[in-house]
């Protein structure tokens, strides 16, 4: 079986641009979860959506969005980029279980 | 506080030594623990779930005490490919997984 999978693995974008983050959950969870990580911390929590409905939603500004799909993929978008968002944002694909797996993350760099 | 507060790394340990990570989370309502691992500019990777009974994985062994709000993972005999940053992880019940900061651990040969 597929993993989590993310797209793209690397980005590079200046100031103010947007940026759209993409992800497929394993195949049969219905629930994808958006964290942000930068260097030396763990994971923050962004977004968690279940069968399309946000879930919960992490102390970011309102320039982070996301979506859940159909199929139950899921984007996250970035409104006018700061340096301070460069990090490692990573999906998370959760069962019925309340284990959640992580894809391999996309790097993102704001200069 | 932070919700969830580990150990601060990094630890250097010779090949063969047991090492012991501790992790203690701040809320009470807490219901399902994990430990995992992360390697250099990867992804975090589930190593076990935490369970009240203790469980243990071949040479890793995960404690949880509810009444001292505290998780532990042993490892036994390491291994130059246990070298990573182990991250502490809470959450309740289907709701966002909390992390701590992460403790690096260093195996030596």
């Amino acid at each position: 079986d597929a993993g989590v999978t993310q797209s793209p693995t690397h980005l590079i974008k200046t100031r103010g641009q947007h940026v759209t983050l993409r992800c497929s959950p394993i195949s049969g969870h219905k629930s994808v979860s958006w964290y942000q990580q930068v260097l030396g911390q763990g994971p923050q929590f962004i977004f968690q959506y279940y069968e399309k409905e946000e879930r919960g939603r992490g102390n970011f500004p309102d320039r982070f969005s996301a979506r859940q799909f159909p199929n139950y993929s899921s984007e996250l978008n970035v409104n006018a980029l700061l340096l301070g968002d460069s990090a490692l944002y990573l999906c998370a694909s959760g069962g019925e279980s309340y284990e959640q797996y992580f894809g391999p993350g996309t790097r993102l760099t704001v200069t | 506080r932070k919700e969830v507060e580990q150990d601060p790394g990094p630890f250097n340990v010779p090949e063969g030594a047991t090492v012991a990570f501790n992790c203690t989370y701040s809320n009470s309502a807490s219901q399902s623990f994990f430990w995992y691992r992360q390697d250099c500019r990867k992804e975090p990777k589930l190593l076990m779930s935490v369970y009240s009974s203790g469980n243990e994985d071949g040479r890793f062994t995960a404690q949880l005490n509810r009444a001292s709000q505290y998780i532990s993972l042993l490892i036994r005999d390491s291994k130059l490919s246990d070298s990573a940053t182990y991250l502490c992880v809470v959450n309740r019940g289907n709701t966002p997984l909390v992390f701590g900061k992460g403790t690096r651990l260093s195996v030596i040969a």
